[in-house]
């Protein structure tokens, strides 16, 4: 099946620092990725709509300059967290939607990535 | 279900049961509707989906059902299992085409009593 992985699958960063996380499609090629964020508990909420080679689609209320996003391959999406703060710990996942017929695979499908654990300190 | 602040609604039942989990949703433009299910840590794993124009589809021991009038999902689960025992969540497609993204439900934290 379709298969995409991220890393890492947790990290612990003190506040004031960036963090990256890395969404990577390994079987298909994937021209739009996308970001959510998932408080415990609670439902997944989608951040960002990354596509290769242009700017990132943010949702309503997500800061564009605090989550920076770079789709610089069809294969990988990257989301950095800059000058992270506690209400930043969060589990983020992405999901890959393969680029129309690749592989055989329905461009209409999202396939979810692990997820990463993210703890601010 | 409905779930308020950082309680998920819960359903608890013995293996060997039927479950139904209950999903409402908002939009009545949304197209096609997926089950997902989320183990603890994990990313969320497809199920079922279906689309606007069905109302009921069957996997191997899931069924979905869906009532555009009310806007109601529902999954059925055949004969619950341990290995059931998860977070499911359903999503809505908002948008036409290739161009959509997903919208999720609040989520229902299901219990598998041996």
């Amino acid at each position: 099946g379709a298969v995409v992985s991220q890393h890492p699958s947790w990290v612990i960063c003190k506040s004031g620092t960036s963090v990256k996380i890395e969404c990577r499609s390994l079987d298909f090629q994937a021209t739009t990725m996308f970001w959510y964020r998932q408080f415990p508990k609670q439902s997944l909420m989608l951040m960002a709509t990354s596509n290769e080679g242009s700017k990132a689609t943010y949702e309503q209320g997500v800061e564009k300059d605090k989550f920076l996003i770079n789709h610089a391959s069809l294969t990988l999406s990257t989301l950095t967290v800059t000058s992270a703060h506690p209400e930043d710990s969060s589990f983020y996942i992405c999901s890959a939607r393969p680029t129309g017929g690749a592989g055989g695979r329905s461009s209409y499908e999202q396939y979810f990535g692990p997820g990463t654990r993210l703890t601010v300190t | 279900g409905e779930s308020v602040g950082l309680h998920l609604p819960t359903l608890s039942v013995q293996e060997g049961d039927n479950s139904i989990i209950n999903c409402a949703y908002s939009n009545s433009a949304s197209d096609y509707f997926i089950w997902y299910k989320q183990e603890s840590g994990k990313g969320p794993q497809f199920i079922i989906d279906i689309r606007s124009n069905m109302d009921k589809r069957q996997g191997q021991r899931v069924t979905v059902l869906l009532n555009k009038t009310v806007k109601h999902l529902s999954l059925q689960i055949a004969a619950t299992q341990p290995g059931d025992s998860a977070v499911y969540f359903c999503a809505e497609r908002r948008g036409g085409g290739s161009n959509y993204k997903l919208t999720f439900g609040k989520g229902t934290l299901l219990t598998v009593n041996p």
